[in-house]
């Protein structure tokens, strides 16, 4: 099976742009989720989804949101682009997405990207 | 709240040696799950290993072990006799066992392995 796929692979936006991710989970996972990597803040939550429906999300202001499609892959958006919102993030899938049972989250290569 | 702490920012060892990274964790929770990621500078998290909360065994992979005890809410890895291959950034997590299961990632460790 193909692994989790994320495009682009690298990004340069200006403050005030917005941006869209995209992220395509391995075959079968249903479940998305997203976090964010910075040198100061580390690796954060940002939200998951399962079912076209976002089921939790990490502490982060509005402008970050996301969608997930029939076929699983899923989209964030970051809209009016800060300088700190310069990150590289990471979209990992599972499969199904039960909540009383664990499954592995499987990470792809992620995105970078760098708002100038 | 969950809570994953790296005390050691940085650790640099020359080939051979071994070296241990250290991982406290801090949960309200009686079950869930504690891992390692490694991150190459390509980017991707590369997952070593999961332990549940109930298994409290060592485990040794290879040149890699880890050392779990509950009672000191701690989950240290190490590895033996390293190789400049280990060079990454690692990091420990922790995910509730149900529920969303979204994982809280320490602040990493970087290893540099000197020839």
């Amino acid at each position: 099976k193909a692994g989790v796929t994320q495009t682009p692979r690298y990004l340069i936006k200006t403050r005030g742009q917005q941006v869209t991710l995209s992220c395509s989970p391995i075959s079968g996972h249903r479940s998305v989720s997203w976090y964010q990597q910075t040198p100061g803040q580390g690796l954060q939550f940002l939200f998951e989804y399962f079912s076209e429906t976002q089921r939790n999300k990490g502490n982060f202001p509005g402008r970050f949101s996301g969608r997930q499609f029939s076929n699983s892959r899923s989209e964030m958006n970051v809209s009016t682009l800060e300088l700190g919102d310069s990150a590289l993030y990471l979209c990992a899938s599972r499969e199904g997405g039960g909540t009383s049972s664990y499954n592995e989250q499987f990470f792809g290569p992620g995105t970078r990207l760098t708002v100038l | 709240a969950q809570k994953v702490t790296q005390a050691q920012t940085e650790i640099s060892v020359v080939e051979k040696e071994d070296v241990t990274l250290d991982c406290v964790y801090e949960t309200r929770d009686t079950t869930y799950y504690l891992f390692w990621y490694k991150q190459p500078p390509s980017g991707e998290l590369v997952f070593l290993i999961r332990r549940n909360s109930f298994d409290e065994q060592n485990e040794i992979s290879g040149r890699y072990s880890w050392n779990f005890q509950k009672s000191t809410s701690s989950f240290n890895f190490t590895i033996t006799a390293s190789q400049v291959v280990d060079s990454a950034v690692y990091f420990c997590a922790l995910s509730e066992a149900f529920g969303a299961q979204k994982l809280v990632f320490g602040q990493g460790t970087r290893l540099t392995i000197n020839p």
